[in-house]
């Protein structure tokens, strides 16, 4: 079964800090994997596309790897700001028709 | 260059009855998807339209409907609405045909809908 799934769930961390959220996936064929931050009540807003053939992407403090072997994400943010309060969600495209799977996303918590 | 439109933006209806919700895409935009998010839930993909061709569809009933027109816009319809469908509706838009292929999509604010 075509799954996505991200870990933690949620996280807190401190203002200036770093972090970094997981997502692993299992669908095939592969296309490409995205992220997203979605404030609340608002649409998610794209931060980084990669296909097979990309490791590494960058969005200013944002860093999206990928590991198509082992069909594994990960996002790194870097000094957290308050802004960054958002949940992220990993999606992977698969498919003929480029069908698009979202994960249910990391809720991350900045405090001051 | 304006972003995606939605309306309503908010939205309260009774159980039974049925609603239709609009989007208009991005100028230049051809390809247009439909998701529902409900609270602590990830986006459910609905539907996308590219030149007016459903191209791919979700696993929802047939009591959600949509169709995009010659400009691009798009409408979605539920029928017989359910405590259950209440949620955000979120459309959004992109150029080429496929939105997962490489484009990047960009969404609407959503049509928050309540469904009482």
């Amino acid at each position: 079964k075509n799954q996505v799934e991200q870990s933690p769930q949620s996280l807190i961390i401190l203002e200036g800090k770093n972090c970094t959220l997981q997502c692993n996936y299992t669908v095939s064929p592969f296309s490409n994997l995205r992220w997203y931050k979605q404030d609340t009540g608002r649409g998610p807003v794209s931060l980084t596309i990669m296909t097979f053939s990309e490791n590494t992407k960058s969005n200013g403090r944002y860093t999206a790897t990928l590991d198509a072997d082992t069909k594994q994400s990960s996002l790194h943010i870097t000094a957290s700001q308050l802004s960054d309060s958002a949940s992220y969600i990993c999606v992977v495209c698969w498919g003929s028709n480029y069908q698009l799977i979202w994960g249910a996303g990391t809720k991350l918590i900045i405090k001051p | 260059k304006a972003g995606v439109t939605q309306t309503p933006r908010y939205l309260i209806k009774t159980r039974g009855q049925q609603v239709t919700l609009s989007c208009s895409p991005i100028s230049g935009h051809r390809s247009v998807s439909w998701y529902q998010q409900t609270p602590g839930q990830g986006l459910q993909f609905l539907f996308e339209y590219f030149s007016e061709t459903q191209r791919n569809k979700g696993n929802f009933p047939g009591r959600f409907s949509g169709r995009q027109f010659s400009n691009s816009r798009s409408e979605m319809n539920v029928s017989t609405l359910e405590l259950g469908d209440s949620a955000l509706y979120l459309c959004a838009s992109s150029f080429g045909k496929f939105q997962g292929r490489t484009d990047t999509q960009y969404f609407g604010p959503g049509t928050r809908l309540t469904v009482l």
